[in-house]
């Protein structure tokens, strides 16, 4: 089935660095991805919405310049979380769905990604 | 924008005892998706519902639309300690193709 990888699987950052995290779609092409942040005992809650060859749409609340996106590639999308702070510590987790398999309504998720901001 | 609400948070139960958890939403679904998760991992496609009065099973566990597509049930029957974990609700919100998660519920069994 379809497969969307997600890298690094943990990170683990000072204050004030910055941290690029990469959802890949390995064996479809993806127009949309769509990047989703969870804390601790929460449920995840959507940030933002990416789009190849243009800029991505942000969910109220998401500050746009902290949490870069891009979407350069049908294969990749890159979350860049800049000059990052304890409170960011989170997890983060990309999702796509596969054009081919439109009529399943199935939702790829990758891994996940753990940031841990010292 | 579409709410979810799960019921119950948590649960815990005797493993081989049956369980049902809600997903009931402010609007029409479009599309109501079940997810597993265990903590600080990916998620698990469970099933996907559309079509009011739909019923889907996999293995033990049985979901269910309601008529009016506000309501969704996830049952598990005979639970066993592999269930545990977090059941997610999801929403399609119509053609956008992402989705809004409910609450999630911790699933706990007992041995």
């Amino acid at each position: 089935g379809a497969v969307v990888s997600q890298h690094p699987s943990w990170v683990i950052c000072k204050s004030g660095t910055s941290v690029k995290i990469e959802c890949r779609s390995l064996d479809f092409q993806a127009t949309t991805m769509f990047w989703y942040r969870q804390f601790p005992k929460q449920s995840l809650m959507l940030m933002a919405t990416s789009n190849e060859g243009s800029k991505a749409t942000y969910e109220q609340g998401v500050e746009k310049d902290k949490f870069l996106i891009n979407h350069a590639s049908l294969t990749l999308s890159t979350l860049t979380v800049t000059s990052a702070h304890p409170e960011d510590s989170s997890f983060y987790i990309c999702s796509a769905r596969d054009p081919r398999l439109a009529g399943s309504g199935e939702l790829f998720f990758g891994e996940g990604s753990r940031l841990t901001v010292l | 924008s579409q709410e979810l609400e799960q019921s119950p948070q948590s649960l815990i139960v005797q493993e081989g005892k049956n369980l049902t958890i809600n997903c009931t939403s402010s609007k029409t679904l479009y599309g109501l998706y079940w997810y597993k998760q265990k903590y600080g991992e990916g998620l698990i496609f469970l099933m996907m519902l559309q079509k009011g009065g739909e019923e889907k099973s996999h293995e033990k566990i049985t979901a269910k639309l309601d008529e009016k597509k506000q309501q969704s049930s996830l049952h598990i029957t005979a639970s066993q300690p592999s269930h545990a974990g977090i059941y997610l609700c999801g929403a399609d919100q119509s053609a956008g193709n992402m989705l809004t998660f409910g609450g999630g519920t911790r699933l706990m069994v007992k041995p």
